[in-house]
């Protein structure tokens, strides 16, 4: 099974500041599929960004964007310009191309200081 | 938009009793999955059904079972709860044809066994 590493149990952030949440993943896949998922406190996990791995250019969705270094098997994620909304669980998670499988990492807990 | 809906927010068991959480969803999806979610662990995939009646077992299949008799609901069923079984439940569902195969989530049920 592959294997996805959050290795930041809990970040902090200041509002309005940058901050940047850390994925690993382990796979001896060429293509695949990367994304973020956000947990907000007792509400339903939604989706964030994904990535395919073939595309060289990083996924970027509004305020949310993904640095992949496909090579390093690496797929963080940067949320600019900070919300108090932004507060919440976030799992990176990998898909084969061939499978259904999700396999999620441990997730990082975001806390936004007003 | 998607919804997946789930039969319980909150539930409270005694060991020993079986236990039905029930999952809906209203887009069509061939997909569907059944999560625990534990602090520190992450998503754990328990079992996933990629059409009516046909089951896969995930990485913690023991102690449960699943039924699919409808495309559109995927039951996760404790035969006999135990207070180790005292988890957050995650029901998701994905297309199969779909590019990115993305899972929409439920809310979760919040099971706890006395």
């Amino acid at each position: 099974a592959q294997t996805v590493t959050q290795s930041q149990p809990e970040m902090s952030v200041q509002e309005a500041e940058t901050v940047t949440l850390s994925c690993t993943y382990d796979t001896s896949e060429s293509d695949y599929y990367l994304f973020w998922y956000k947990q907000p406190p007792s509400r339903q996990m939604i989706l964030v960004i994904r990535q395919e791995a073939y595309k060289q250019q990083n996924a970027t969705e509004n305020r949310f964007s993904v640095n992949f270094q496909k090579a390093a098997k690496s797929f963080s994620l940067k949320i600019s310009d900070s919300q108090l909304g932004d507060a919440a669980m976030y799992f990176c998670a990998y898909r084969s191309k061939t499978g259904n499988q999700f396999y999620f990492g441990t997730g990082t807990s975001l806390t936004v200081i007003p | 938009d998607v919804k997946v809906t789930q039969s319980s927010r909150y539930l409270v068991k005694r060991t020993g009793e079986k236990v039905f959480l029930e999952c809906v969803q209203d887009m069509d999806h061939e997909n569907m999955f059944w999560y625990r979610q534990d602090p520190g662990l992450g998503l754990r995939l328990i079992y996933f059904s990629y059409d009516v009646k046909m089951k896969e077992k995930g990485d913690i299949p023991e102690g449960y079972s699943v039924s699919r008799e409808k495309k559109e609901r995927f039951s996760l069923i404790l035969e006999s709860a135990s207070t180790n079984q005292t988890s957050m439940y995650l029901c998701a569902s994905s297309l199969a044809t779909s590019e990115y195969n993305e899972q929409f989530f439920g809310p979760g049920t919040r099971l706890t066994v006395l």
